[in-house]
């Protein structure tokens, strides 16, 4: 139990588009989801966190209106990178985490396989 | 403010044991995790610690000293697999749950 999945794996797109990425919890309904942005040799930073069907709370420095955050549902949330930029190349995770069950501990986040963005 | 510090890089040898550390200066503390990331890929959970002392998981074992802010990951009869990124992270209290992330430890595991 407790998979998270990524949409899609890689990306390259042109400098100026738009690139969703959507995160997905396979077979547990996630409460909140976080996503992270990863640069190379460097750890994960925190970009923001979202509830179900509430705004996204976003980190200091991250721009809300460039990283757009939806969580429509409890399996279900998206980040589109809006007018994308080559300094937006990086690896973009999602983690999961869910109010608890038998099998899936409340405390845990449940990560994606990630997503690899590269502008140009 | 936040803080998570560990050794960029160590090296080590196949067989041997290996400690890395991680000390914390956050605004709120509700546990403690450990994670392994390969290059490329997401970090997958190796422990969590909330109480102070030692948590023994197979050939990884994780101890907490909530006063001292001070977290190690001990890896034992090291495999060239074990070769990876350790990530050391703080679970903040309140609503939010959010993990603050440390800056990870490079590990080379050389025969």
């Amino acid at each position: 139990g407790a998979v998270v999945s990524q949409h899609p794996s890689w990306v390259i797109c042109k400098s100026g588009t738009s690139v969703k990425i959507e995160c997905r919890s396979l077979d547990f309904q996630a409460t909140t989801m976080f996503w992270y942005r990863q640069f190379p040799k460097q750890s994960l930073m925190l970009m923001a966190t979202s509830n179900e069907g509430s705004k996204a709370t976003y980190e200091q420095g991250v721009e809300k209106d460039k990283f757009l955050i939806n969580h429509a549902s409890l399996t279900l949330s998206t980040l589109t990178v809006t007018s994308a930029h080559p300094e937006d190349s990086s690896f973009y995770i999602c983690s999961a985490k869910s109010l608890g069950t038998a099998s899936i501990k409340a405390y845990e986040q449940y990560f994606g396989p990630g997503t690899r963005l590269t502008v140009t | 403010g936040q803080n998570i510090d560990q050794p960029t890089e160590m090296t080590a040898t196949e067989g041997a044991i290996v400690q890395i550390n991680c000390t914390y200066q956050t605004s709120g503390f509700n546990g403690l995790f450990w994670y392994q990331q390969h290059a490329g890929e997401a970090p997958t959970f190796l422990s969590y610690n909330v109480l102070d002392g030692l948590e023994e998981k197979g050939r990884f074992s994780s101890f907490l000293s909530r006063s001292k802010g001070y977290s190690y990951l001990l890896l034992k009869e090291l495999q060239m697999k074990d070769s990876a990124s350790y990530l050391c992270a703080v679970r903040e209290g309140g609503a939010t749950n959010k993990l603050i992330f440390g800056t990870g430890t490079l590990l080379a595991v050389q025969p």
